[in-house]
Order: structure tokens, then sequence, then C-alpha cells
């Protein structure tokens, strides 16, 4: 059973309209982390939330934006997507963050693709 | 200097052969070191932890050397299943992880 499930798998959205990814966990971790991969690239790190403290990524720009209602639910909100936001966005959880302990590692959803036209 | 660097590859190699991937690091304060597994389109998947001493699971071995701030992945016997891209992926205590752009593994039959 998935357990970071994100919705939707693909998701079209047009040049400069607002758009909303979810992203849903069933381990109740503590952490929640919004990756960006373009093709061929690396998972780039826009943001990540202790619990409800929200650490944003120092060159994320401001178009992209996150919220985390509760332990269970994040979004990111895209205010007005350019052609260079094309990309599959991967949300990941992990339990305290602390990857020096031996059990902790990162839980992805299966990402959302997005095209932007 | 990026902080992870991976040779992009690809890595063209026969069924049954025995490939290595290395990766460098540029943070010497790095505590964490990990090997994922990406298929295409698909989201990373965590393949093994890489520990001091270095450790094996099966057909993989992974190694840590501090001191020259590269890890390194072998696989032998390598498998059609293989053929992914591997990402290199390091962190500083409770920072969040720090992924390599990957270096793409084809084996072919």
């Amino acid at each position: 059973d998935a357990m970071v499930i994100q919705n939707p798998r693909y998701q079209v959205t047009q040049f400069g309209k607002p758009v909303t990814l979810s992203c849903s966990q069933t381990l109740n971790h503590n952490v929640m982390y919004w990756y960006q991969q373009k093709s061929s690239q690396a998972p780039k790190l826009l943001f990540h939330y202790y619990d409800k403290d929200f650490n944003n990524e120092a060159d994320t720009p401001d178009n992209f934006q996150s919220r985390r209602p509760n332990t269970s639910f994040c979004f990111l909100d895209i205010r007005s997507p350019g052609l260079g936001d094309a990309a599959m966005y991967l949300c990941a959880t992990s339990r305290t963050g602390d990857f020096l302990w031996p059990n902790e590692k990162l839980f992805f959803g299966s990402g959302t693709q997005l095209s932007v036209l | 200097r990026k902080e992870v660097e991976q040779d992009p590859g690809p890595f063209n190699v026969p069924e049954g052969a025995t490939v290595a991937f290395n990766c460098t690091y540029s943070n010497s304060a790095s505590q964490s070191f990990f090997w994922y597994r990406q298929d295409c389109r698909k989201e990373p998947k965590l393949l093994m932890s890489v520990y001091s001493s270095g450790n094996e699971d099966g057909r993989f071995t992974a190694q840590l050397n501090r001191a020259s701030q590269y890890i390194s992945l072998l696989i032998r016997d390598s498998k059609l299943s293989d053929s992914a891209t591997y990402l290199c992926v390091v962190n500083k205590g409770n920072t969040p992880l720090v992924f390599g752009k990957g270096t793409r593994l084809s084996v072919i039959a």
C-alpha cells in the first residue's frame, strides 16, 4: 500500500495559470519535503517542513509556495507557472529528518509530472 | 564546485559484467551517504546506505573514502534489471539529503 501519495500523477497547466500539487502520507512522519527534478538532473530540494516549521531553500523562486495544514498533507502551489517549471515534483517524508539514525530514510511518493503549455 | 558530482554516463555493459561508479562530494563535514536507484520517470528508491567500513548487499558493494571525499558503488554480475540511474546522496546530520545528478547504467543482453 502506498504510504506517500501524490496526486495527480500527471498535471497539465497553462502558462501563468496557478496550479496546486498535493501530497499525503500515512506514516505520521514529522518531516515532509518537496523536490523538483528536471530531465537528467538531480532532484533539487525546494523546501521542507519539520512538523509545522517551514524551511525554504535560498534559491527557491518566490513563485513556489507550500502549505502543510496538518501532519498528513502538504501542498505545493505554483502561482504563475512558466515553461521552465515543467518537471517532476517529488514529495518525500522522513520520520525525524536526522539521517545519522541507522533506520532513517526518505520515503518518496510516485511524483507528479507537470507540463506547462 | 557542486556538492555532489557524478559521471552521468551512460555506462553500457553486457550482462554479467562488473561495473563501478564513483561519486565525489565537496562538504568534508558530510556524515551520511547513500546510493539511490531511479528508474525512468519513477521516484528514487534507496539502494543502500554507505558505511565507513564499506558494506555489501548481495551483488552490490559500497565504499566510502573520507580522505578523498568519494564514495563508490560496485555491481557484480550485472542483470538487465539493473538498468537504471544511480544517484549518489549525501547529508550532514539533520539537514536534508543532497542528490547527485546520477549515473545512467544500461545492461545489454
